[in-house]
This record gives structure tokens, sequence and C-alpha cells, in this order.
């Protein structure tokens, strides 16, 4: 299976409220990566956190990692309708030629 | 270049052909990947290229699989004797470096096979 898991798997909230997505992972990591991906196609880069960070921010996104549960949340704050896509976590493990993606949270931000 | 190319854009093809897939990666980016991703679904890791070597190919699914990469630059990912489950999105990503550093995706090639 893969290494890393959404949850949940779909979100729908209004227009202006908080977002908040997480990732669950299995093995030792050096950074953790959020994408976003609109209509099935590629994906855009949101932000990447270090294995020795706690939180990182960039515009209304935070980004939190905690290494001793394995997981990772993103918030997204006062949502907008263009907010509307899937969001995906990715890991790179400490050891290893692979990359790893989750199976994406379906946001959805009614206008 | 300005971003990560790939064509077809879309390619259908019958069962039992071969198809070829091709990404240009951005420019001065020495590291590049296939992803491929079914319908609904996560993007499942394919293989990397570091310059024109890929050290690990253990992510293809199978023989019929087979990608290279020339000049450090354009990659070709080619699927041989193509089968209805190898219908998918396959993305292509390229970064600056090798681990660490922000992919950049192409906009896919949409196989249909029928």
């Amino acid at each position: 299976s893969q290494q890393g898991e959404e949850d949940p798997q779909a979100l729908s909230i209004q227009e202006g409220e908080n977002a908040t997505m997480n990732c669950s992972y299995k093995t030792s990591i050096n950074n953790l990566q959020w994408y976003r991906q609109n209509s099935g196609r590629g994906l855009v880069h949101l932000i990447l956190i270090r294995s020795n960070e706690r939180e990182k921010h960039s515009g209304r996104l935070r980004v939190t990692l905690d290494t001793s549960k394995k997981s990772s949340s993103l918030l997204i704050t006062a949502s907008r309708a263009a907010d509307t896509a899937s969001y995906f976590c990715a890991t790179e493990p400490n050891t290893g030629n692979q990359f790893y993606f989750g199976t994406g949270t379906s946001l959805t931000v009614i206008p | 270049g300005a971003g990560v190319s790939q064509s077809p854009s879309n390619k259908v093809t019958e069962k039992g052909k071969d198809v070829e897939l091709r990404c240009d990666p951005i420019s001065g980016h020495t590291a590049l990947y296939w992803y491929r991703q079914s319908l609904g679904q996560g993007l499942e890791f394919l293989i990397y290229f570091q310059g024109n070597s890929a050290p690990d190919k253990s992510g293809l699914p199978s023989d019929r699989f087979s990608a290279e990469r020339t000049g450090g630059s354009v990659s070709t990912l080619t699927i041989q004797r193509t089968q209805q489950e190898d219908s998918a999105v396959y993305l292509c990503a390229s970064s600056l470096a090798w681990r660490s550093d922000t992919q950049y995706f192409g906009p896919g090639t949409r196989l249909t096979v029928l």
C-alpha cells in the first residue's frame, strides 16, 4: 500500500471557513510535501516541510509535522472557491529511491 | 523552457499496441520522475532519473514498461503490448536536484487502452 494516507477523503466547506487535511505515513522521512491538483492533471507544489521542522507557513497555508506520530496536517485559512481541488501529501523516506504520494483529499469550497 | 511539457496530451490505443510517452523537463533540472495516476487514485511512483541514469527501476509495474532519458533532458516512457489496466494519466515531473527539492509537474498524458 502507499506510504501516505490523507484524511478525510473528501471535505466540503463554506467559503471563508478553514479547511484541515491530515496525512499519515509509515516510515522515517527526510521531508514531506503538500501538492494541489486541479481537474486530475498536473500537480502544483504548495509547501515542503523538513523532518527537523514542526510548523511552516505560506500565505493562507499552515503545515505541521509530528514525526513521533508520523503525521502532518495542512490548514487552509479563510478558504475561497478557487481552493477547490485535490490535495496530496508526498513523503521522501530516509532510505530508498522512491517518493510516496497519498490518496488525496478532495476539497470543495462552496461560494 | 517555461515548464514541464508532455506529449501527447491524450492517447487512445488498442490493446496489444506499443505506446511512447514523452516528457520535456524544465531546462537545467537534473532529476526527472514518472508517475501513474489511475482514475480517482493517488500517484504511483514509477521511476526517476538522475541525469541520464535510472538507479532504481523497481517501481515499474511490469517488464512491458521501460523508460530512458537522453542528453540529460527529454525522457520517454514506453509501454509495450498495452493492456486495459495500463489506462491512466501518466505524469512527469522534474526538479533541480534529486531529493529534498520541489518537483514541478507536467500536465500529464491521458492514456486509454481499448
